[in-house]
């Protein structure tokens, strides 16, 4: 497909964790990022994956790259409701500076 | 990491009227973006503002709609010219990290409602 694509919707019980998915369209993508939007917010970089790894973990948070499948995951474990946003993944295409973005899952997280 | 100010953080206009945005950067950046969120909608990239030379613009946008300016490293606007409703939208200004060129962060973006 031409569109970078994830779930529009996740909720989860607090403490619970969250694992939010995504499908890139470029298998030449260098980076792959994860971005997080509280409302009324900006973009906050939660973390970012290059192209040759597997995986990458940042305390509560796992990325885990897949790609063959071209699937991107964000885990985030012990989830709490400040977790509650909406999260963005994004890809870089190699030689190139854009980012072009999914339309966001948003998280609930039920107290 | 780069601080990014963008001013006004929110506004409401009349249609037909234009609105210039300031992006401000803490620190001196090559690469600087404009990008739109439409209401409910991920993010668009409108332009790379170039410094010292016109700004390039993505397929759909246009420079008489979307002005920009870059005059140095650290500052960029975006005018949004004779505005519509469908000009509605959250719209940030960007900049990767000039070390590396691996991170890119975002400004708290611009809430415009055109009325």
């Amino acid at each position: 497909g031409e569109d970078v694509e994830q779930s529009l919707f996740l909720s989860v019980r607090e403490g619970d964790s969250s694992v939010i998915n995504c499908t890139y369209t470029d298998s030449s993508s260098t980076y792959l990022y994860w971005y997080k939007q509280e409302p009324g917010a900006g973009l906050q970089l939660l973390t970012y994956i290059f192209s040759n790894m597997d995986m990458k973990q940042d305390q509560r948070l796992t990325v885990l790259l897949n790609k063959k499948d071209k699937h991107l995951s964000l885990r985030i474990a012990d989830t709490q409701t400040g977790d509650s946003a909406i999260y963005f993944c994004a890809e870089r295409w190699a030689g190139s500076y854009q980012l072009t973005f999914g339309k966001g899952t948003k998280l609930s997280v039920i107290p | 990491s780069a601080v990014i100010s963008q001013k006004p953080s929110r506004d409401i206009c009349q249609r037909g009227t234009s609105l210039t945005i300031q992006c401000q950067v803490d620190s001196q950046v090559t690469m600087m973006f404009w990008y739109r969120q439409q209401p409910g909608q991920s993010l668009t990239l409108i332009a790379t503002a170039n410094q010292g030379s016109e700004a390039t613009y993505e397929s759909g946008f246009v420079i008489d709609k979307f002005p920009i300016s870059r005059p140095n490293l650290t500052f960029s606007t975006l005018t949004v010219s004779n505005m519509s409703p469908e000009d509605s939208s959250i719209y940030l200004c960007s900049v990767w990290d000039s070390s590396m060129n691996t991170e890119a962060f975002f400004g708290q973006g611009t809430r415009l409602t055109v009325v």
